[in-house]
């Protein structure tokens, strides 16, 4: 599975969108980007994912550029409680494996 | 449906005795991962089963660590003998035919 680099920290004003990038330069053309998100002492929750298509579900969007080579997960209206960790992972559909990097801690601020 | 439901929540014990984590799936997933999370090593994966077969134990750092899956609906991870740094949050989580991976609340353990 392609390797994802994503930044170690951001903050976001409540009320504010959110925009979380992840770089996936070496993705293959069958393999998708799955969000996942972890709040504090929680188990990860899975938030979105696509191959090429921009997703929109009641929780996020996600936008992928046209090359695939990167992608960016949108909370349109963040509150106090998407303060967590998002994590970006490049997979096989279908394939087995969900191998999980550092994630990007996202700070909602009020 | 209650989830992936983990036992017990929190473990505490001596270094040199064995340790059981538990897990039960989501009635249905026929795939099955346990995970480990440290503040120094994040989100580890250590071992996935589909359809109660183990596929890959790469991830299960020595012989201490065994999992097995005797059934749909149960799995366990045992360390024997425990060691200090096997503490950590021990996650289970299935998958059915979809994409999605659902957790359970993990098991947070305590090697003294």
């Amino acid at each position: 599975d392609a390797k994802t680099t994503q930044p170690t920290s951001m903050d976001c004003a409540e009320g504010r969108a959110a925009n979380l990038p992840c770089n996936h330069s070496t993705i293959s053309g069958n393999e998708y980007v799955y969000w996942y998100r972890q709040i504090h002492s929680q188990g990860p929750q899975y938030i979105i994912h696509g191959l090429k298509n921009n997703e929109t579900n009641e929780m996020a969007s996600l936008i992928i550029t046209e090359d695939r080579k990167s992608s960016t997960l949108i909370l349109p209206h963040a509150t106090l409680r998407d303060t967590a960790v998002y994590y970006c992972i490049v997979r096989v559909e279908n394939g087995q494996n969900f191998v999980f990097g550092p994630g990007t801690r996202l700070s909602v601020l009020p | 449906d209650a989830g992936v439901i983990q036992s017990p929540r929190h473990e505490v014990t001596e270094m040199g005795q064995e340790v059981t984590l538990r897990c039960k799936p989501i009635s249905g997933h026929n795939s099955l991962f346990w995970y480990r999370q440290t503040m120094m090593r994040g989100l580890e994966l250590l071992i996935y089963f589909n359809n109660n077969v183990p596929i890959d134990d790469s991830g299960m750092p020595e012989d201490r660590f065994s999992a097995k899956m005797p059934n749909a609906s149960f799995s366990t991870l045992k360390i024997q003998p425990s060691e200090p740094r096997d503490s950590a949050v021990y996650f289970c989580a299935s998958r059915g035919m979809g994409e999605k991976l659902f957790f359970g609340s993990g098991t947070q353990l305590s090697v003294l």
